[in-house]
């Protein structure tokens, strides 16, 4: 069965600091991958998504993640973290070919806490 | 704004007590979804529906119903027979069941039993 695994359930920077956000998935066929993110109060929104060509994304707010199919790795990235990105990330997969619908496998979440 | 609502925000249940949690949509999205969220675990698929008059069980669908009368409408029925339904409810639509389009998630409803 298809899983999703997030290394990282919480993470701590201070501002300005790099993030990374580690994504493992354990499906080998043709993927679709998102980065959810939940801020607090607030409903889970797209992040961004990765369908085919460049494997490097980029998402609203900064936000970038890169696929690595040979790892099987959609990691999420940003260079310098704001006190405003305080949220639960999460990743998750589809199998576009998953039996005609659209099932979201979802990992765990990390919570991230910017400290100013 | 087109979005998703779900109500109540916040329920409570007794013991042996059905309830039941409200989803609306006005996106025009034929998909339509529930997750169950809890601490550690991510969001685990209860029931989906790729159609009105349609749909289909999730990974954890014991202990819930569901029914899609209306495009719009996805209401979901935690049961007494749900032995832990102490969670928070996530609705979420697409624009049609077929893999790869990114979902549209509401604001949640928190249950809790008495």
């Amino acid at each position: 069965a298809q899983s999703v695994s997030q290394h990282n359930h919480h993470v701590i920077l201070s501002e300005a600091a790099s993030l990374e956000l580690g994504c493992n998935y354990s499906y080998g066929g043709t993927v679709n991958l998102f980065w959810y993110v939940q801020y607090p109060g607030q409903h889970l929104q797209l992040l961004l998504k990765y369908f085919s060509g460049d494997p490097l994304v980029k998402g609203i707010k900064g936000f970038e993640a890169e696929f690595i199919k040979s790892k099987f790795s959609f990691n999420l990235r940003k260079p310098s973290v704001q006190w405003s990105d305080t949220a639960e990330y999460f990743c998750a997969v589809n199998n576009p070919l998953s039996g005609g619908y659209n099932k979201l496998i979802f990992g765990a979440g990390t919570r991230l806490a910017v400290h100013p | 704004d087109g979005g998703i609502t779900q109500s109540p925000k916040y329920l409570f249940r007794k013991e042996g007590q059905n309830v039941t949690l409200s989803c609306e949509q006005n996106l025009n999205h034929d998909a339509m979804y529930w997750y169950r969220q809890d601490p550690g675990q991510g969001l685990r698929l209860i029931y989906y529906s790729q159609i009105v008059n349609d749909f289909q069980k999730g990974d954890i669908a014991e202990g819930y119903s569901v029914s899609r009368e209306k495009k719009e409408s996805f209401p979901l029925t935690v049961t007494s027979a749900q032995k832990n339904p102490t969670a928070f409810y996530l609705c979420a639509s697409s624009i049609s069941g077929g893999g790869g389009q990114p979902q549209h998630f509401g604001d949640g409803t928190r249950l809790s039993i008495l």
